[in-house]
């Protein structure tokens, strides 16, 4: 069965920093993408961020380009976000995706249950 | 950035009625579009990819079709369990992108 489970959210001041983590379990986690989507309190879905199964290609939304970082560590089953400069506007729950198809790349078959980051003062 | 407008915002059918929700891309996505529900509290879960594949477990009254900028998700007779937000999302270019979403409402 698959599992993705998120952690790191919080309570963080305008202008900190933040590192999400995201746990998987239940597939080759190695060989697929994986992605970061948030949604804001009341708003729809924003896909942020992707990594490739090696962690050799990364992508971004322009709204977090420079300031967020993805990675991961495929020793772990672990993707990471790592999120600095963090704005009010960043005030959302962050979801967890696997990447579904071929290598991870057809959308997002699996979801974790989602962590909050509230970015306030 | 490719955008995807859905419509429309609400949907008011009542239960064993057929719903049809579209989804429109700013240009070509060719067949790589998903459709996802979510429910209140919970995570987004994928119903559909390669705008006619159903994902595993996905029951039959749940179809897609489409291709290039316009796309259906149909919904042949809701249930009870189907009252939800859908959202679709295209992921043939960078950045991947959503539509704002369809609220499907008992009417």
């Amino acid at each position: 069965e698959v599992q993705l489970l998120e952690s790191g959210g919080g309570l963080v001041q305008p202008g900190g920093s933040l590192r999400l983590s995201c746990a998987a379990s239940g597939f080759t986690f190695s060989s697929y993408a994986m992605s970061w989507v948030r949604q804001a309190p009341g708003k729809g879905l924003e896909w942020v961020s992707a990594i490739s199964g090696s962690g050799g290609s990364t992508y971004y939304a322009d709204s977090v380009k420079g300031r967020f970082t993805i990675s991961r560590d495929n020793s772990k089953n672990t993707v990471y976000l790592q999120m600095n400069s963090l704005r009010a506007e960043d005030t959302a729950v962050y979801y967890c995706g696997k990447g579904g198809g071929n290598y991870g790349w057809s959308g997002f078959d699996y979801w974790g249950q989602g962590t909050l980051v509230t970015v306030s003062s | 950035e490719i955008v995807m407008t859905q419509s429309p915002a609400t949907l008011s059918v009542s239960p064993g009625e057929r719903a049809t929700l579209s989804c429109r891309a700013s240009q070509s996505v060719s067949s790589n579009l998903a459709w996802y529900q979510q429910k209140p509290g919970q995570a987004p879960r994928l119903l559909m990819y390669g705008a006619s594949t159903r994902a595993t477990g996905i029951p039959a009254r749940f179809s897609g079709s489409g291709s290039g900028t316009e796309f259906t998700l149909t919904i042949s007779s809701l249930q009870s369990e189907d009252f939800a937000v859908y959202y679709c999302q295209q992921y043939n270019n960078w950045p991947r992108t959503f539509g704002q979403g369809t609220k499907v409402e008992i009417k």
